[in-house]
């Protein structure tokens, strides 16, 4: 089945840094990749939807220039938090669908803990 | 996007039945129904999917009424890792088409 791979599981950094995670389609093409941030109890809400080939379509209220997304090839999306802060730290996750509709919905990927010092 | 509505949470004890009901009034035509499935720490996990009438799988069954306006996911037997927290989501196949989550139904499976 379609898999969905993120690197990494987790992280910490410092406060004023940039952290980089890779979400990866391994064995399908993805044109379209999501993002999502999932705070502790709470559900999973959609950052962002990453375009292959195009800009990212940010949901309100989500900072484009604190989120920076990149989704350069169809098995490759980058989402780069800028200038962490404390209050960025959570889960995230992204999710992709296979383009020719092999897989019945969407896979996502294992995640990324981000922990911001 | 259709909004969905789950109870917040349910208990269970192993080896029961556990049926989960979710209300979806604004569904459209083309939306579908799925069920995820998320373990702390872990991205969710797809379960079961459908449109209308009853689909079963090898983990869950979900059944779907003529107006579909709701769906219930039922998991046999339950044991203690089907403790979880079980979304429900409508949308279309519609490429690009975003999952949108609501708040789901967090089970906890007793001895």
């Amino acid at each position: 089945g379609a898999v969905v791979s993120q690197h990494p599981s987790w992280v910490i950094c410092k406060s004023g840094t940039s952290v980089k995670i890779e979400c990866r389609s391994l064995d399908f093409q993805a044109t379209t990749m999501f993002w999502y941030r999932q705070f502790p109890k709470q559900s999973l809400m959609l950052m962002a939807t990453s375009n292959e080939g195009s800009k990212a379509t940010y949901e309100q209220g989500v900072e484009k220039d604190k989120f920076l997304i990149n989704h350069a090839s169809l098995t490759l999306s980058t989402l780069t938090v800028t200038s962490a802060h404390p209050e960025d730290s959570s889960f995230y996750i992204c999710s992709a669908r296979d383009r020719q509709g092999r897989s019945v919905d969407y896979t996502f990927g294992s995640g990324t803990r981000l922990t911001v010092v | 996007l259709a909004k969905t509505t789950q109870p917040i949470s349910m208990d269970s004890y192993e080896g029961q039945e556990v049926n989960i009901t979710c209300s979806h009034n604004n569904i459209a035509t083309n939306d579908y129904i799925t069920w995820y499935q998320q373990f702390p720490s872990q991205g969710p996990r797809f379960i079961i999917q459908g449109y209308k009438t009853k689909v079963t799988n090898e983990v869950a069954s979900l059944f779907i009424p003529a107006d579909r306006k709701s769906s219930t996911l039922s998991l046999p037997r339950v044991s203690l890792s089907d403790t979880a927290v079980y979304y429900c989501l409508v949308g279309s196949k519609a490429a690009g088409n975003k999952l949108t989550f609501g708040g789901g139904t967090r089970v906890l499976v007793k001895p």
